[in-house]
């Protein structure tokens, strides 16, 4: 398996719910991120790993929690979510957390969260 | 504060050429980036310009004028596949990527 995969494709979740989402992926890449996509709204940055620390936590409610137990897999760990929330979760990955050159990202096809 | 502005949707016929705009006003600039994305599915790259002037890449071309903060991709001899959003991104002098919001794009026959 090749790429960005992420899972679930899809959740609902009630607002005391705890929940995961998964990402992995298999390309080499040193960095790891995650976005938020909202309708009609810019790319969120939420967390930054490279080489399994984080670099970059954006002002992320604690209700979100990312984890990176190795540098081929990030987990984003969800608890207590408003309805706000509800959105696409993107995992991400690329050569280099920054740095010149194209360093391009490799996006998953995301996660679609539902808070009730 | 940073920002980039790009149309919310525009629509072109099967087989002719549209131009999507981007502009852009950021703390410094390290290069910009198009992506595209099609509803459900990841976003993927599509063209990275760090110098004045135009990349081709088969159909599909990028522009950029980094006095105006302008870039703009040009899409020719559309296929109904071309139908998606077009994100522009540009990276700062932090190398942070700052977006806009996406163009939508819908392919009539």
């Amino acid at each position: 398996e090749t790429g960005v995969t992420q899972t679930p494709r899809h959740l609902v979740m009630g607002m005391t719910n705890k929940k995961s989402l998964k990402c992995e992926q298999h390309l080499g890449h040193n960095a790891m991120y995650w976005y938020k996509q909202s309708a009609k709204k810019p790319l969120e940055l939420m967390f930054v790993y490279s080489l399994e620390e984080r670099v970059e936590n954006n002002s992320v409610p604690s209700r979100f929690s990312p984890e990176c137990p190795n540098s081929s897999h990030l987990f984003l760990h969800l608890h207590t979510l408003q309805p706000e929330d509800s959105a696409l979760y993107l995992c991400a990955s690329s050569q280099d957390p920054g740095g010149s050159g194209a360093n391009v990202l490799t996006f998953g096809a995301g996660s679609r969260l539902t808070v009730l | 504060g940073q920002n980039i502005d790009q149309p919310t949707e525009m629509t072109a016929t099967e087989g002719a050429i549209v131009q999507i705009n981007c502009t852009y006003q950021t703390s410094g600039f390290n290069g910009l980036f198009w992506y595209q994305q099609h509803a459900g599915e990841a976003p993927t790259f599509l063209s990275y310009n760090v110098l004045d002037g135009l990349e081709e890449k088969g159909r599909f071309s990028s522009f950029l004028s980094r006095s105006k903060g302008y870039s703009y991709l040009l899409l020719k001899e559309l296929q109904m596949k071309d139908s998606a959003s077009y994100l522009c991104a540009v990276r700062d002098s932090n190398y942070q990527l700052i977006w806009g919001a996406g163009t939508k794009l819908i392919i009539k026959p």
